[in-house]
């Protein structure tokens, strides 16, 4: 069965101090690894996928990596509208659907 | 831009009734998921389809069915609402293949009072 855990369950920085996400995972046969935001009240919102081990994606403050056995979500010096829950999902070989882990609530202060 | 759309944002059921949640998305994909969300729970799948009226469960499927007539389509039934189905329930889609992400709706707090 595969399985997520994200870490740590709430991260609280201050505007410009630079942090990573951690989402370890269990899968066999990884077809995929995504990152999602989701600010309060509302649906995921898709960020990244990641496919293979040492793979890189960035989007403006946030860099995702992937190993084979965990994910990074790095935010560079985030701001205030950083803040929402970051969420890791698995695709494994022979599932359709996303495994979620339960997300890292972000805060991030003026 | 993808879009996935839930009928109603908030809804409120009484315990007993028989409840549908409505899901569509425009961008022709073959799958589409239903999940909820909890506190502390995360988000677990509820049921999902990979073609027209075929569906498979979930991790929860107890007290949930499903209907997929047409492929932009996609039902969740509760058939007698119970207070323990109060929850953010989430539809998504997302193309055929297992490295492709999943796009989601906004979502429906539903609440059985």
């Amino acid at each position: 069965e595969d399985q997520v855990t994200q870490s740590p369950e709430a991260l609280r920085l201050q505007e410009g101090e630079s942090s990573s996400l951690n989402c370890s995972y269990t899968v066999s046969g990884l077809r995929g690894l995504f990152w999602y935001r989701q600010d309060p009240g509302k649906g995921p919102e898709f960020l990244f996928t990641l496919y293979s081990a040492g793979e890189e994606k960035e989007k403006e403050r946030l860099k995702a990596t992937l190993t084979k056995k965990e994910s990074f979500l790095h935010i560079t010096a985030p701001k205030p509208e950083d803040s929402a829950t970051y969420l890791c999902a698995v695709r494994g070989g022979s599932n359709y659907k996303l495994t979620f882990g339960k997300g890292t609530l972000l805060t991030v202060n003026p | 831009d993808v879009k996935v759309t839930q009928s109603s944002r908030y809804l409120v059921k009484r315990t007993g009734e028989k409840v549908f949640l409505e899901c569509v998305q425009d961008m022709d994909h073959e799958n589409m998921f239903w999940y909820r969300q909890d506190p502390g729970l995360g988000l677990r799948l509820i049921y999902f389809s990979y073609d027209v009226k075929m569906k498979e469960k979930g991790d929860i499927p107890e007290g949930y069915s499903v209907s997929r007539e047409k492929k932009e389509r996609f039902s969740l039934i509760l058939e007698s609402a119970s207070t323990n189905q109060t929850s953010m329930y989430l539809c998504a889609s997302s193309p055929v293949g297992g490295g492709t992400e999943a796009f989601f709706g906004q979502g429906t707090r539903l609440t059985v009072v």
